[in-house]
């Protein structure tokens, strides 16, 4: 398995309040996304990063940000959280500039907002 | 539109049996087409992954098909375990770098005993 972890792996919370997610990776790829995934849908990309400081926004980006500050750690940020925004959370990597070899997945962080 | 459809929603199989799941997409560039499983409560493992020249690629029991003139794959599973009872999903890349995915929303296979 790709060495991918993501904590927390659940987390109950507020309206309004702020949550950060980690992603953290051993693997030392260049690519990291964040996505969430939702009852009906496929999975959305949040934002996606490139390199260290190197992020760029996703098709569900509004409400959420996000930091690279080592190549290992991703981190997704929602400000001020909202009801909509509970969902399943999956950090992917992948190898750079190659796409003919899969996203690797790391088993979620589930995020019920209240 | 870029959109990726698959069927059915959810299939229910006995052990033992094949079955087939279903995947139509409208993505415009195409640079690869792949499979994933999902198993409950854990993040999607690649079975396949399928470039615009292949029609066919197998993993174990697992055989993906692709028809890029018709936009069509399908995922053939042999001789299924009660392990295979997972949400397969359907990925089209977009671009040579494959940063771009479009996701289909899954199809859940459960196989009984």
């Amino acid at each position: 398995d790709a060495g991918i972890t993501q904590s927390p792996r659940h987390k109950v919370t507020e309206t309004g309040t702020p949550v950060t997610l980690r992603c953290h990776q051993t693997e030392n790829h260049r690519y990291m996304y964040w996505y969430r995934q939702d009852p009906g849908h496929g999975l959305r990309l949040i934002h996606y990063s490139y390199g260290v400081k190197d992020t760029d926004k996703g098709e569900v980006s509004d409400g959420y940000s996000v930091s690279r500050s080592k190549t290992e750690d991703f981190l997704l940020t929602l400000e001020s959280a909202t009801s909509s925004q509970t969902s399943v959370y999956f950090c992917a990597i992948s190898v750079k500039g190659d796409s003919n070899q899969p996203q690797h997945f790391g088993d979620g962080t589930r995020l019920s907002i209240l | 539109k870029n959109q990726v459809e698959q069927s059915p929603q959810s299939l229910i199989i006995l052990e033992g049996k094949n079955c087939t799941l279903q995947c139509n997409y409208t993505v415009s560039p195409f640079s690869n087409l792949r499979w994933y499983k999902q198993d409950t409560g854990r993040g999607p493992v690649s079975l396949t992954i399928m470039t615009f020249s292949e029609n066919t690629k197998s993993n174990g029991r697992y055989t993906a098909t692709l028809d890029a003139d018709t936009k069509q794959s399908s995922l053939h599973i042999t001789a299924s375990q009660l392990s295979d009872s997972a949400s397969y999903i359907c990925v089209v890349t977009r671009d040579n770098y494959g940063q771009n995915f479009v996701f289909g929303p899954g199809t859940r296979l459960s196989v009984l005993p």
